[in-house]
């Protein structure tokens, strides 16, 4: 069971490129990186989800190092909408070799204008 | 834009009375969760289905919750007796476990929630 730690909160600008770290020491072999979005009054809603290396697509980009204990979401120039909580997950298929997804804290980011 | 249905948006019940909380996955998905989210838990898994089958409830008060799939297109999550502490966000979400090359994966399309308030 992969656990991983984020930051609890973050402050940002508009315009500013925010990028919040996760870590996830015991990631296993298969396991992959997934990032959540959630705003208030709203379920999480999926960002991106990546394996190594990096991984783009029109919202965020995901960086992750060749040893695979931490990973990087990149926002570029938020906005205050990307006002949000943004969980980390690490794992495979829920039942996938006994893995289990389970959602931490999450970092709460706050953008101000 | 598929997306995951839930009903009701919100409840409010007395204690002691049965709530019974509905989703629909999205079509072609074959896993299910429920979720409950409370300020001093956070998101909370309470049960799974994959394919139907239940495979993981041990997150469920198990005298007084159950959840069930009575077929592929609806979750059921019912309280019964409800009690105030049962007051959350409850959330179900869909998901689809494909192959990304490393192994299976699995990605949750969350539902709008439903917001229950037990008095």
């Amino acid at each position: 069971l992969a656990k991983t730690t984020q930051p609890i909160s973050m402050d940002s600008y508009e315009g500013q490129e925010v990028n919040i770290t996760c870590s996830h020491n015991n990631i296993a072999t298969n396991d992959y990186i997934t990032w959540y979005q959630q705003f208030p009054s709203q379920g999480p809603r999926f960002i991106i989800q990546g394996y190594k290396t990096k991984v783009t697509n029109e919202v965020a980009s995901l960086f992750i190092p060749a040893d695979r204990k931490s990973s990087t979401l990149s926002l570029p120039r938020v906005s205050l909408s990307d006002t949000a909580v943004y969980y980390c997950l690490v794992g495979g298929a829920f039942y996938n070799q006994g893995g289990k997804l389970i959602f931490g804290q999450g970092t709460e980011l706050s953008v101000k204008p | 834009d598929a997306r995951v249905t839930q009903t009701p948006r919100h409840k409010v019940t007395e204690m002691g009375q049965e709530v019974t909380m509905r989703c629909q996955p999205i079509l072609g998905h074959n896993t299910v969760f429920w979720y409950r989210q409370t300020m001093m838990q956070g998101l909370e898994l309470l049960a799974y289905f994959r394919n139907r089958a239940p495979l993981d409830d041990s997150g469920m008060p198990k005298d007084r919750f159950s959840a069930e799939m009575p077929d592929a297109t609806l979750a059921t999550l019912k309280i019964q007796p409800s009690e105030p502490r049962d007051s959350a966000v409850y959330f179900c979400a869909s998901g689809l476990v494909t192959f990304l090359g490393r192994g299976l994966g699995e990605t949750q399309y969350f539902g709008p929630g439903t917001r229950l308030l037990v008095l």
